[in-house]
């Protein structure tokens, strides 16, 4: 099964409004880290936010935000006031925290969403 | 600070030729892991190590592909004979995550873009 499932393969939105960009994850540990990272055309990988399962609010960076609902599985991004600089690939992943001998440090990725932000 | 450095950042080769790609990691960080992206296959882990020791190799493609870190700071990622089917960005990728810390994330280099003629 997948660990992550990204199932949007893109997305358009307006600039200067939000966008969400969907990811959902499957483990069975009561102790993960979930993360967002932002790869442009340029191809660095750029990391974006951190959620923690044991996390009580949902995190928020500048104009990102992650929409945590553990009771789905699942790890939104929401990307408010877009801008045409946010037009890139987004991935979401996951690390577990149980250590399965070969998994320890792990990040497990998503297939990616591509963000067109259109003026 | 300097983040992962990988070299080159373009390789153009032919089938059958060898190939090796060089990664530092950031100073300190425990934990090193290659990675493969392609259109069909999205990011696809080959290896990791943690303090230096391959923990898990089940990503490599086959006996073609190998991978080596001498020391903390250095890792090389090979392919002998290259095809075609291998073109694709490899990332080299540290963190300090090798201790169990969920939350320490991954630090990407700029990637190394090889192509198989």
């Amino acid at each position: 099964a997948q660990k992550i499932t990204q199932t949007q393969p893109g997305m358009f939105v307006q600039e200067k409004e939000a966008v969400t960009l969907d990811c959902t994850y499957d483990t069975s540990d009561q102790s993960y880290g979930l993360f967002w990272y932002k790869q442009p055309s340029s191809g660095e990988m750029i990391f974006l936010i951190y959620q923690g399962s044991y996390d009580e609010q949902n995190a928020t960076e500048g104009r990102y935000s992650l929409n945590f609902q553990k009771a789905r599985k699942s790890a939104n991004l929401v990307i408010s006031a877009s801008q045409l600089g946010d037009s890139a690939m987004y991935f979401c992943a996951m690390r577990e925290g149980r250590d399965r001998g070969s998994t320890l440090g792990r990040l497990y990725f998503g297939r990616g969403t591509q963000l067109t932000v259109w003026p | 600070d300097a983040g992962v450095i990988q070299s080159p950042r373009h390789e153009v080769t032919e089938m059958g030729q060898e190939v090796t790609l060089r990664c530092k990691p950031i100073s300190g960080h425990n934990s090193l892991f290659w990675y493969r992206q392609t259109m069909m296959r999205g990011l696809e882990l080959l290896i990791y190590f943690n303090n230096n020791v391959p923990i898990d190799d089940s990503g490599m493609p086959e006996d073609r592909f190998s991978a080596k870190m001498p020391n903390a700071s250095f890792s090389t990622l090979k392919i002998q004979p290259s095809e075609p089917r291998d073109s694709a960005v490899y990332f080299c990728a540290s963190s300090l995550a090798g201790t169990g810390l969920i939350n320490e994330k991954l630090f990407f280099g700029s990637g190394t873009q090889l192509s198989v003629l």
